[in-house]
């Protein structure tokens, strides 16, 4: 099976700007979460979405959002970007939600200038 | 508290020798507690777990150690080689009201010199 996949890899974006990043996840798996990895904080969660509803939001401000599709495939978008928002984002994806397992893409690498 | 306290941030270690990673957490609605590895470039990926009514799982050169009372687990990596030089997250799932969600630690940066 292919992997979790994330585009795009890299991405640099002024602040005041928004993105939006995706996720393809394991095929068959209908729960996609996300991450914000930084080097002062590890691995923060953002949000979890099973079967398009979210589950679970982390503490993060409305400018992160996200959905999911029908087929899965996830989007994250981050509206006003401010220079604190540069990070790893990562997007892990698990058969069901109540698992501890979760397969982690390669993440999207953001730098806001 | 959804926190989980990781130490220590980085280590060296020999190759060969044993690496241990350490783990605190308080909130006791923890349920699951995995380990995952991590390389330059990629995302992480689970390493083992443990439940918390188990005190040891060993899978390979690989042990966590698990102290409930204490609040406490351990990650043993036995006959350390280089290529286990990576990032080590240990995490916790939280499960309350029907959702559940993991809890990371800030990592152990793990290299292992020959």
């Amino acid at each position: 099976k292919a992997g979790v996949t994330q585009t795009p890899r890299y991405l640099i974006k002024t602040r005041g700007q928004q993105v939006t990043l995706s996720c393809s996840p394991i095929s068959g798996h209908r729960s996609v979460s996300w991450y914000q990895q930084t080097p002062g904080q590890g691995l923060q969660f953002l949000f979890e979405y099973f079967s398009e509803t979210q589950r679970n939001k982390g503490n993060f401000p409305g400018r992160f959002s996200g959905r999911q599709f029908s087929n899965s495939r996830s989007e994250m978008n981050v509206s006003t970007l401010e220079l604190g928002d540069s990070a790893l984002y990562l997007c892990a994806s698990s058969p069901r939600s109540t698992t501890y397992e979760q397969y982690f893409g390669p993440g999207t690498r953001l730098t806001v200038t | 508290q959804q926190q989980v306290k990781q130490s220590p941030q980085s280590l060296i270690v020999q190759k060969g020798g044993i690496s241990i990673i350490n783990c605190a957490y308080e909130n006791t609605a923890f349920d699951y507690f995995p380990w995952y590895q991590q390389f330059p470039g990629k995302g992480p990926a689970l390493l083992i777990a443990i439940r918390p009514d188990v005190s040891e799982k060993k899978e390979g050169r690989f042990t966590i150690s698990f102290n409930k009372s204490a609040k406490q687990f351990s990650l043993h990596i036995m006959d350390s080689q280089p290529g286990d030089s990576a990032t080590y997250f240990c995490a916790a799932r939280h499960s309350g009201a029907g959702s559940y969600q993991l809890t990371f630690g800030k990592g152990t940066k793990l290299s292992v010199i020959p």
